[in-house]
Formats: C-alpha cells, sequence, structure tokens
C-alpha cells in the first residue's frame, strides 16, 4: 500500500537556518503530494502541494519538488523564522479521492 | 468562514462511557474523515466517507463507530471508552481529487 516516510524529529535550528525536512515516499502510479503544518494547540493547514512529477509547491518561503525518480518530496526553506515553530506533515495520496496517507510528523524548533 | 468545525474541544470520559463527537463542513465537500492523532504516530485514519451515504473503515477502526447524516455532517461515536482510546481526533473534508483536505481544530479525548 502507500505509505511515507519523513525525517524524525524533533529539529531545532537558530533563526535564518536553513531547513530541510526529508520525505519519501512508496505508491502506485501517480499520486499527489502535500505538507501540512500544525501550529500549537490547532488542526493541520496546507502549506503546499504538488500534483505531478517535477512539480514545485511553494507557499510563505517553504518549497518542495515533486521528484519521482527518486520517490521525494523534501521541504526546504532558506531562513526560518520562530513563528515557523510547528510540526510538519508529510502526506501523499493516491487516485480518486482516496484518503491522505500521512508520515509521522516532524517537529521543528526555531530559536532566537 | 467556519470550514470544518468540530464539538466539543474537549472531553473527558471514564472507562466504558459512550460518546459521540461532531463534524460539520459548510464548503459542500463530498467527501469525510476522521483521524486521530497520537504522540510519535502521525495521524492515522479511522474511518472515512467518500460521499453522502457511504462509509469505509481506515487503519485503526476498532471500537469506533461511525454516520453521515447528511453531506455537511459526520459524527464519530465510541460505544464503551477505553483508555488506549485517549487522542487528539480530527475531522477532514474533501471536495475532489488533488485538492487539499480541510482539517477541524480537533477534540482533545481523555478516558479515565
Amino acid at each position: 500500500g502507500n505509505s511515507v516516510t519523513q525525517m524524525e524529529g524533533p529539529v531545532t535550528l537558530s533563526e535564518e537556518a536553513f531547513l530541510t525536512i526529508n520525505c519519501t515516499y512508496t505508491a502506485t502510479g501517480y499520486p499527489s503530494l502535500f505538507w501540512y503544518v500544525q501550529y500549537p494547540g490547532e488542526g493541520l493547514q496546507l502549506l503546499l502541494k504538488a500534483t505531478k512529477a517535477d512539480d514545485k509547491g511553494s507557499n510563505k518561503g517553504f518549497e518542495a519538488t515533486y521528484r519521482k525518480e527518486t520517490t521525494s518530496f523534501h521541504l526546504e526553506k532558506g531562513s526560518v523564522q520562530v513563528s515557523d515553530s510547528a510540526v510538519y506533515f508529510c502526506a501523499l495520496r493516491g487516485s480518486g479521492n482516496t484518503p491522505l496517507v500521512f508520515g509521522k510528523g516532524t517537529r521543528l524548533s526555531v530559536i532566537a | 468562514n467556519a470550514g470544518v468545525t468540530q464539538t466539543p474541544k474537549f472531553q473527558v470520559l471514564k472507562t466504558g462511557q459512550s460518546m459521540t463527537l461532531q463534524c460539520a463542513q459548510d464548503m459542500n465537500h463530498n467527501s469525510m474523515y476522521w483521524y486521530r492523532q497520537d504522540p510519535g504516530m502521525g495521524l492515522r485514519l479511522i474511518y472515512y466517507s467518500a460521499s453522502e451515504g457511504t462509509t469505509d473503515k481506515g487503519e485503526v477502526p476498532n471500537g469506533y463507530n461511525v454516520s453521515r447524516l447528511n453531506k455537511r455532517e459526520f459524527s464519530l461515536r465510541l460505544e464503551s471508552a477505553a483508555p488506549s482510546q485517549t487522542s487528539v481526533y480530527f475531522c477532514a473534508s474533501l471536495e475532489q481529487g488533488d485538492q487539499p483536505q480541510h482539517f477541524g481544530d480537533g477534540t482533545r479525548l481523555s478516558i479515565l
């Protein structure tokens, strides 16, 4: 079945540092890929998405590129801020309206 | 701009008690989902409803039942609560295809 593996956390960075959170997936066909963010005490919010190979999703300075050859969708940001502290989830959806499959989440803490 | 609304936000139950978690969405979405979130486990799908009138089991359905009351509402019922069901429960909805799922703010449930 479909699955998502993302790097274990927690990740602690200083403000303005470069961020990478690795995400790889296993799926048949051509899934859609997503990154969600969860701030403390809140639900999940869509951060960005990509629906086909080589697409780049971007939002709020975050980027991720759908790499079919390496089955990856790594999340990057060039300069993190304290306000980026949250839990980040990589997810995929297979064909049709099948439910999202989530990775286990990576907690990011950014210190000033 | 309510989106997905979950009630209650917090609940404490005793072992063996029953409870229904409510979820409603005002976006006219076809599909709705219930997840539970546990530390280190990410989000796991309990049940989903691909369209009004249908429900299907997810990864962890045991101990739960669901009702898709109409297109807007999708409830989750614990018939006899157990401490292992202590978790944060999230409801989500989806219009179709590669669109993102929209999440509620969660219900924090503790079972003593």
